[in-house]
């Protein structure tokens, strides 16, 4: 079936390190979301990315959308303590009416 | 304006026993699906309802059901709990439903059910 592939799976830096997390899907996606999951939390929308080829920042995370729709990333730039947690993609499936989510990134920092 | 509230917060329950959560969404929001997450599967969609109608339906047995009131807020009721239900479960509310192509389909999560099956 229709799935949206993260990787890396894990990933462990020393503060200050970039960080980046990709997101694979097997089709065409109309738009995709991304979303943080601090430890013992749940899931908070940081941003969606509708057009192809769209790059949008917030401070230090930087998200593109590829031109094909079909991938996606996040880059956070000088990791802080305050950036540790999971981050998932998520993408409306065309013709399913559901959101897949990826299997997410979760990201520890050594301060 | 207030987030989405999920009761109870923690479950304890014994295999075979049935539980039902509640879900209550942001106010004006019409859809609300639920997501199990467990460390192995990530996050794995149950269902989603919008307008008290079940939209559509993941992968999991019939022993997981759902229904939405008039208001918006959702139950999700999981009967005959075998061990590996235990998960936390999230419930998620938006303006719109969850068809592809609408860019008004962003999930607002509450803070989950954790169930624990003993």
């Amino acid at each position: 079936g229709q799935q949206v592939m993260q990787i890396p799976q894990y990933q462990h830096v020393q503060e200050g390190e970039d960080f980046t997390t990709y997101c694979n899907s097997s089709t065409t996606l109309s738009n995709i979301q991304w979303y943080k999951q601090r430890p013992g939390g749940h899931p908070v929308f940081l941003i969606q990315l509708v057009k192809s080829g769209e790059v949008k920042k917030q401070k230090r995370l930087t998200f593109q959308f590829g031109e094909a729709k079909k991938n996606s990333s996040l880059h956070i730039t000088a990791t802080q303590t305050t950036d540790v947690g999971t981050y998932f993609c998520a993408g409306p499936i065309q013709g399913a009416q559901k959101l897949v989510f990826g299997q997410g990134t979760r990201l520890t920092i050594n301060p | 304006k207030a987030g989405v509230t999920q009761t109870p917060r923690y479950l304890i329950k014994t295999r075979g026993q049935q539980v039902t959560l509640s879900c209550s969404p942001i106010s004006g929001h019409r859809s609300v699906s639920w997501y199990q997450q467990t460390p192995g599967q990530g996050l794995q969609f149950l269902f989603e309802y919008f307008s008290e109608t079940q939209r559509n339906k993941g992968n999991f047995p019939g022993r997981f059901s759902g229904r939405q009131f008039s208001n918006s807020r959702s139950e999700m009721n999981v009967s005959t709990l075998e061990l590996g239900d235990s998960a936390l479960y999230l419930c998620a509310s938006s303006w719109a439903p969850l068809l592809a192509g609408l860019a008004k389909n962003i999930q607002y999560f509450g803070a989950g059910t954790r169930l624990s099956v003993l």
